[in-house]
């Protein structure tokens, strides 16, 4: 059972546009929200953060948004560069659950020149 | 950047035989993790440590262990290593307070032939 769910594997947008990645979860015990990026050969590394007591969070071009009653985050990339390119993972963690964290699957960002 | 390193970086074994992975930390946090990550899975979590001699199981445990002497030092071992364990393997760190990221290593490339 699949709690941290990005049902899109892929995505492509042009260079200065937005670009929207989606995130769905079904546990309501998620309190704490994560965003990472990966490139290829590298370990992941953290790029925002949401509370489950906030809707938003902003960071320079990165904006996630929170919206608990339909268990849904995403993030908003603005503008896009071609250094964005890359596989972006959500994660969430559950109170009390000795901070283990649950990652969706990846959603593959390409930002076209 | 968090200090981690992992070793080795890359490793060819065959099947049947042990392989020991090795996480060091040297930024004193109290909780480590090993996950691994495959295609079509995202990062899937193995084993974590919430302290010296304490550790727990992850969601895909199964056909590995780990030990933790020290703080700054988790290790991940593969009793008899199967071609299913081929992988790439992350080891994370956190300080475990509420709301703590986890900041991941470079990985480990296992192939098991």
């Amino acid at each position: 059972d699949q709690q941290v769910k990005q049902n899109s594997p892929s995505l492509s947008v042009q260079e200065g546009r937005i670009s929207i990645l989606n995130c769905d979860y079904t546990n309501s015990m998620f309190d704490y929200f994560l965003w990472y990026k990966k490139y290829p050969a590298e370990g992941p590394t953290f790029l925002i953060s949401i509370s489950s007591i906030k809707d938003k969070n902003e960071d320079g071009r990165f904006t996630v948004f929170l919206n608990k009653s339909a268990k849904h985050l995403s993030l908003h990339i603005v503008p896009s560069q071609p250094g964005d390119s890359a596989v972006y993972f959500c994660a969430a963690r559950s109170g009390g659950s000795n901070y283990k964290l649950t990652f969706g699957k990846g959603t593959l960002l390409t930002v076209n020149p | 950047d968090a200090g981690i390193t992992q070793s080795p970086r890359h490793k060819v074994t065959e099947t049947g035989t042990p392989v020991t992975l090795r996480c060091h930390q040297t930024e004193n946090h109290r909780y480590m993790y090993w996950y691994r990550q495959d295609p079509g899975h995202g990062l899937r979590l193995i084993h974590y440590s919430y302290g010296v001699k304490d550790t727990d199981k992850g969601e895909v445990s199964d056909g590995y262990s780990v030990s933790r002497s020290k703080t700054e030092d988790f290790l991940l071992t593969l009793e008899s290593a199967t071609s299913s364990q081929t992988s790439v393997y992350f080891c994370a760190i956190s300080e475990g307070a509420v709301q703590e990221t986890q900041y991941f290593g470079p990985g480990t490339r296992l192939l098991v032939l």
